[in-house]
Formats: C-alpha cells, structure tokens, sequence
C-alpha cells in the first residue's frame, strides 16, 4: 500500500464548475501536510498548506481528517488555468520520510 | 530572487559515462533532497541531506552518490550511468524536516 494515495483522475470538468480531490495518507504520525500543483513535468509548485482547522486561498479550500487520515482539497469556479496535475503530499520531522507524495490527480478543465 | 537552480537544464549521455548534476540554492535551507520522477511512479526521493557533510539515502539510491560539503550545493552523480536511469530529476530544499519544499527546475537527463 502506497503511503499516500490519490484517484489519478483525470477529471475533466467544464469552466466554472467545482472540483474535489481527496488524497489518504497511512502513517498515522505524519505531522505536515501539503498540495502541490505541477504543470507537464515542469517543477511541482506549492499550492497551499494544510491546517487542521482547514484553511481557505481564494477559490481553493484545503481540509484535513486526521481520523480518517484523509486529506481533501476543494476548487470552486474552475479556469482553464487550473490544469493541472494536484500533488497531496504528508511530512513528518524525521529526515528519510519528511514528505511522501502521492502520484497526482490529473484535473483537465474544459472551455 | 535566485532561489534553487539545476543545471544542466537537459543531459544526453551514454550509458556507462559518470554524469553530475548540479543543484544550488541561495536560502541557506537546511534540507536538500533530489527526487526523480518517471511515468507512473510520481516523485521518488533519491537521497537527502539535512546539513552540509549529513547525507542519506531515500527510496532509490542504488547507482547514485551524493555529496554536501557547502550548505548551499548539493550535486548528484550517476557513477555509471545506465538507461534505467533516464528520467526528470528535481532538486529541492526546506528549511526544515516535514516543511515545505522548494523545487528547482529539473533536468531531463536521457541515457542512450
């Protein structure tokens, strides 16, 4: 079992419609938590942290579920500029696994 | 604002040839990590270092060497290199374990 995992996708949604990813992380003791987007295998870029208390940037609104261990990330008013592929990504503070990320979710916005 | 730079940006090499690649960042981060990334697999973390003269290894670190003798450089080696190894590789740094990560561009490298 991979340690964090997210539905590949794609998915393909129309301008202006809103979109969520979920992502699921294994290791109970992971303390961080982040979304990274990446263009075409160009560098991935941060998106936004993860708070506990769920936190908002603009049109995109990130939540955690430390029970469930699950991590989600919410994107209103889709634009074509926001394909992309989303990086969910689960860190600790000791060196070799201070981040794990997931393979991505591939989200396609269609004009 | 120079931040984390790769060169070279694309390499061609051959297979059994040494190749460098180089990674330099200008924040004075603690961590550096070098990631490869392939179809199918996502980021995968080659090795680490979280100060200069601390290395140590990540997920796939066989045919690879590292070194960190400044804290801002952080070059990889590919020893021998072979066509498994063809792939995007990513440098990055944090201040700090489990923080953020800063990416630096990539280099496509292709072993021939």
């Amino acid at each position: 079992r991979k340690e964090v995992e997210q539905d590949p996708g794609p998915f393909n949604v129309p301008e202006g419609a809103t979109v969520a990813f979920n992502c699921t992380y294994s290791n109970s003791a992971s303390q961080s938590f982040f979304w990274y987007r990446q263009d075409c295998r160009k560098e991935p870029k941060l998106l936004m942290s993860v708070y506990s208390s769920g936190n908002e940037d603009g049109r995109f609104t990130a939540q955690l579920n430390r029970a469930s261990q699950y991590i989600s990330l919410l994107i209103r008013d889709s634009k074509l500029s926001d394909s992309a592929t989303y990086l969910c990504v689960a860190g600790y503070d000791t060196g070799r696994r201070a981040l794990t990320f997931g393979s991505g979710t591939r989200l396609q916005v269609q004009p | 604002d120079a931040g984390i730079t790769q060169s070279p940006r694309y390499k061609i090499t051959e297979t059994g040839r040494q190749v460098t690649l180089m990674c330099h960042q200008t924040w004075s981060h603690s961590y550096m990590f070098w990631y490869r990334q392939d179809l199918g697999h996502g980021l995968r973390l080659i090795y680490y270092s979280a100060a200069a003269d601390i290395t140590d290894k990540g997920e796939v670190p066989d045919g690879y060497v590292v070194s960190r003798s400044k804290t801002e450089n952080f070059p990889l080696t590919l020893e021998s290199a072979t066509r498994s190894q063809t792939s995007v590789y990513f440098c990055a740094s944090s201040e700090g374990a489990g923080e953020k990560l800063f990416f630096g561009s990539g280099t496509q490298l292709s072993v021939l």
